[in-house]
């Protein structure tokens, strides 16, 4: 069964401390994504990666930056998280060369910047 | 940039037929997508449709596409209180890099 696992399903972190959020697949997949979820806005793309030690910005990249340096792994990093990150995260691969372009979805990770 | 818009919210009762409304931007879409989100978990994907096709039949899932008016809809048959969840409709062109998902259409389904 194809997984994609974020490694805290829950967080509560201070403004001004740094966060690392990590997904893990094991599907062998080319491309890795990170989305914030908000009510009444969907989902966003923060960055993508199509390969690692590559990454791509997305629609609302400021204040984040990505690290991917094993296929397997992407994370996000927030430097100096503010009230305004607080956000679902999920994180989504697919195939490179899928051929309907499949996204598979991690659980989430909840963060609360207090 | 591209938009897919979506209805927020639908509550239908069991055993009657669901319709989830979709419009989108984008007319290189190659692929759209309807992807289910339970409480608590990530994304699934439920169905999706090619752009050259009209309808996509699976199980109690019917997916219309009416490519000229860049409108999609999922309808889902005898709806059961397990298909309570946010349903998101996407769009993709250019390849996996550039998906666009709706808000999403949460489904409350009433016993």
């Amino acid at each position: 069964d194809v997984k994609v696992t974020q490694s805290s399903r829950y967080l509560v972190k201070r403004t001004g401390e740094k966060v690392f959020l990590e997904c893990v697949q094991d599907m062998d997949h080319e491309n890795m994504f990170w989305y914030r979820q908000d009510p009444g806005l969907g989902l966003r793309l923060i960055y993508f990666s199509y390969d690692v030690k590559m990454k791509e910005k997305g629609d609302i990249p400021e204040g984040y930056s990505v690290s991917r340096e094993k296929k397997e792994r992407f994370s996000l990093i927030l430097e100096s998280a503010s009230t305004n990150q607080t956000s679902m995260y999920l994180c989504a691969s697919t195939a490179g060369q899928g051929v309907t372009g499949e996204l598979f979805f991690g659980e989430g990770s909840r963060l609360t910047v207090l | 940039g591209e938009d897919v818009e979506q209805s927020l919210f639908l509550s239908v009762r069991e055993g009657d037929s669901s319709v989830i409304n979709c419009t989108y931007t984008d007319s290189s879409s190659t692929y759209l997508y309807w992807y289910k989100q339970e409480p608590g978990a990530g994304l699934q994907l439920l169905t999706y449709i090619f752009s050259n096709m009209d309808m996509k039949q699976d199980q109690r899932l019917t997916v219309l596409l009416n490519k000229k008016d860049k409108h999609l809809s999922l309808r889902i048959a005898d709806t059961q209180t397990g298909d309570s969840a946010i349903y998101f409709c996407a769009s993709a062109s250019g390849g996996y890099q550039k998906v666009t998902f709706g808000i999403g259409t949460k489904l409350q389904v009433i016993p």
